[in-house]
């Protein structure tokens, strides 16, 4: 399996600030890597493809990048409703998940 | 809109069978280029991605579970299902049942999910 290890478990920031997120792959998967959010109580939503594509209806301020084994999540200006739970999903060899970032206010 | 909902019994006894549905409305379950996914999320931990099943039947598992683990598909119903065998505790989770394409654009990446069902294992 390929082994997906996101950092750090949890931010605290402030809305409006600048997040980071990462993702770094135990072999390397290309870039076939996507980036998901989930709030309590709901399903994964769909934020970014292929390293760096936003999903349909995701709004400008969430961006991926990286390849191969180290990918970035950033979310340039933090809205409320952004604080939330992100993982990162690999498609290269079969399909696993990341332990999850959770992105807390400050 | 495309909306997947999940059902099934919400309490399995250990060593028993999990059995789930997933209905699908809003599109056909038969479509070309997309496959149909199980994926379960333990109580505050991450996603474990369980299996596919594709229109024609053809399925493929986890490697970590394919031996306890069965998809099929319903296309006259538009339905799909998971079977877990010989459930432990460790299989308490919310499942969720989710839409996957194949194709070149958003592949392999899941773009509909079902709300999820909390499946609890115990005597």
């Amino acid at each position: 399996d390929i082994v997906l290890t996101q950092s750090p478990a949890a931010l605290s920031l402030s809305p409006g600030e600048r997040a980071t997120l990462s993702c770094r792959a135990s072999q390397t998967v290309g870039n076939t890597l996507a980036w998901y959010q989930q709030k309590p109580g709901q399903a994964p939503r769909l934020l970014i493809y292929d390293a760096s594509n936003r999903a349909p209806g995701i709004p400008a301020r969430f961006s991926g990048s990286g390849s191969e084994t180290d990918f970035t999540l950033t979310i340039s200006s933090l809205e409320s409703e952004d604080f939330a739970v992100y993982y990162c999903q690999q498609r290269s060899h079969w399909i696993t998940f990341g332990q999850g970032t959770r992105l807390e206010i400050k | 809109q495309v909306q997947l909902q999940e059902s099934g019994p919400g309490l399995v006894k250990p060593s028993q069978t999990l059995a789930l549905t997933c209905t699908v409305s809003g599109d056909s379950i038969s479509r070309d280029f997309y496959y149909w996914s199980w994926i379960r999320q333990p109580a505050g931990r991450g996603l474990e991605w369980l299996g596919r099943v594709y229109p024609t039947g053809r399925t493929n598992y986890s490697p970590s579970l394919k031996n306890r683990v069965s998809l099929s598909i319903d296309t006259s119903k538009n339905q799909f299902s998971l079977k877990l065998y010989s459930v432990t505790a460790a299989d308490t989770a919310v499942y969720f049942c989710a839409r996957a394409s194949y194709s070149a654009s958003l592949s392999h990446v899941f773009d509909y999910w079902g709300q999820g069902a909390l499946v609890v294992v115990s005597s």
